[in-house]
């Protein structure tokens, strides 16, 4: 099965730039979706398509993939970015399968 | 605004089942695609189930095929698991999410606030 591998954990200082990391095999030619989960809360989508913003998210939340990795990037973070941020794809199966990946923990300093 | 609310978690003893419902209102529901997603207590987000939007195609997890069962009614925006033959690892926060296509895959637009149910004895 698919196997996504995200850190366990990043740390940012208020408004510098944070940058979490989704890693699978070829995971460039899959797209990716990313989610913020704040605790308590249930998910809310940020990103889609690797990088496309649904309405209501900020500017400031952006993604690329290529290769073997794909990049949740939040530019000059904010207290309220302090979340669990979790990537998914589809595995490619005809089953249409999700996968998530394990989840890493935003703490804002 | 699009709603989904969950509702029929509750406490249960392994082996039994349990029923739970996400009502869905603020779009078409019969022209969406739903799924179930789990989280259990400090864990992350594991894919329970699929739904396609008139119900004919529907699509599980290793971990709960052939003991979970997907449906919907779309005369009542409804959506559906029934749970058998529960065991203590289905112990979770369970989330209705609609389904969203962009230009490569879907994803998930929208959450309910979730339900939990807990198995135990």
């Amino acid at each position: 099965s698919y196997v996504l591998t995200q850190p366990p954990s990043v740390s940012v200082a208020p408004g510098q730039t944070a940058r979490i990391t989704c890693g699978g095999n070829n995971i460039g030619t899959k797209g990716v979706h990313w989610y913020q989960q704040k605790p308590g809360q249930a998910p809310v989508l940020v990103l889609y398509d690797d990088s496309d913003r649904p309405s209501g998210i900020p500017e400031r939340f952006s993604g690329s993939n290529s290769g073997n990795t794909a990049t949740l990037t939040i530019s000059r973070v904010e207290a309220g970015d302090e979340a669990d941020y979790y990537c998914q794809v589809w595995d490619g199966s005809s089953d249409q399968r999700w996968v998530f990946g394990e989840g890493t923990k935003l703490t804002v300093l | 605004q699009v709603q989904l609310v969950e509702s029929g978690g509750g406490v249960v003893q392994p082996g039994r089942s349990l029923r739970l419902s996400c009502a869905a209102s603020g779009f078409t529901f019969s022209s969406s695609a739903m799924h179930w997603v789990r989280q259990a207590p400090g864990k992350g987000l594991e894919w329970v189930a699929l739904i396609s939007y008139h119900g004919t195609n529907k699509y599980y997890a290793d971990s709960v095929k052939g003991r979970f069962t997907i449906s919907r009614d779309n005369s009542k925006s409804a959506l559906y698991l029934q749970m058998n033959s529960l065991r203590a690892e289905d112990t979770a926060v369970y989330y209705c999410a609609r389904r969203s296509c962009g230009s490569t895959t879907c994803y998930a637009d929208y959450w309910g606030q979730g339900t939990l149910v807990t198995v135990s004895s």
